[in-house]
């Protein structure tokens, strides 16, 4: 079955400690997305990756990290969370040609204390 | 600056009722436009797109949209809704051609009652 996981569904943490949402795919997209929901905002994107070791800024992407070292991994890391960092964060993949719609994960709810 | 709207957060309709959420946007570029669905405690699927041609677009579960230039909207309208469609509904734009940043509304919060 096509689909992207992501891993932790939920999590608690506390300001400042380290940590990395995982994101798998095994469509063998070459595109990747991170995105958080917020109430009100909608979907705003973190970063995109357009293949391995290719990666750019999306529109919110101060206080995150990511990496692309193998096609079917995209992680999201958060080097010092802090609360306004609370949010729904979604991966999304697609296949290169960018006329095609992404394929969504189910979601990770942070929850930065 | 770019953007896109979804005039309405919360649209409560009963089943059978025909629904219509509305999606305008603003953009000095060509546009592909998107709605996607969000069933609760899942990711978001795709409802629909349009890339170019017709300007009526039908997707999956009984929705089309109609992609109106000169207002800049592309509405979603289904003619009889269903329990099952209660969901949160999102608007999105790829400016320029260009899906690697899509840009999404706020959402629709689509309510179905008995």
């Amino acid at each position: 079955e096509a689909q992207v996981t992501q891993n932790p569904r939920y999590l608690i943490t506390v300001t400042g400690k380290k940590l990395t949402v995982t994101c798998s795919q095994n469509m063998n997209h070459e595109y990747m997305s991170w995105y958080r929901q917020d109430p009100g905002l909608g979907l705003r994107q973190i970063y995109y990756s357009m293949n391995v070791e290719v990666t750019d800024k999306g529109d919110v992407p101060e206080g995150y990290k990511v990496s692309r070292k193998e096609k079917r991994n995209f992680p999201l890391i958060l080097e010092s969370p802090s609360p306004n960092q609370t949010s729904l964060y979604f991966c999304a993949s697609r296949v290169g040609v960018n006329v095609q719609p992404q394929h969504f994960g189910d979601g990770t709810r942070l929850s930065i204390l | 600056a770019q953007s896109v709207t979804q005039l309405d957060s919360q649209v409560p309709v009963f089943e059978e009722a025909p629904v219509e959420l509305r999606c305008n946007y603003s953009s000095s570029v060509s546009v592909y436009l998107f709605w996607y669905v969000q069933y609760p405690n899942q990711g978001l699927q795709l409802l629909l797109k349009y890339l170019s041609g017709s300007t009526l677009v039908k997707g999956i579960n009984g929705f089309e949209a109609e992609f109106n230039k000169s207002q800049t909207s592309f509405h979603l309208r289904k003619p009889s809704v269903h329990i099952s469609d209660t969901a949160e509904y999102f608007c999105a734009v790829a400016l320029g051609g260009n899906t690697d940043k899509l840009i999404f509304g706020t959402g629709t919060r689509l309510q179905v009652f008995p």
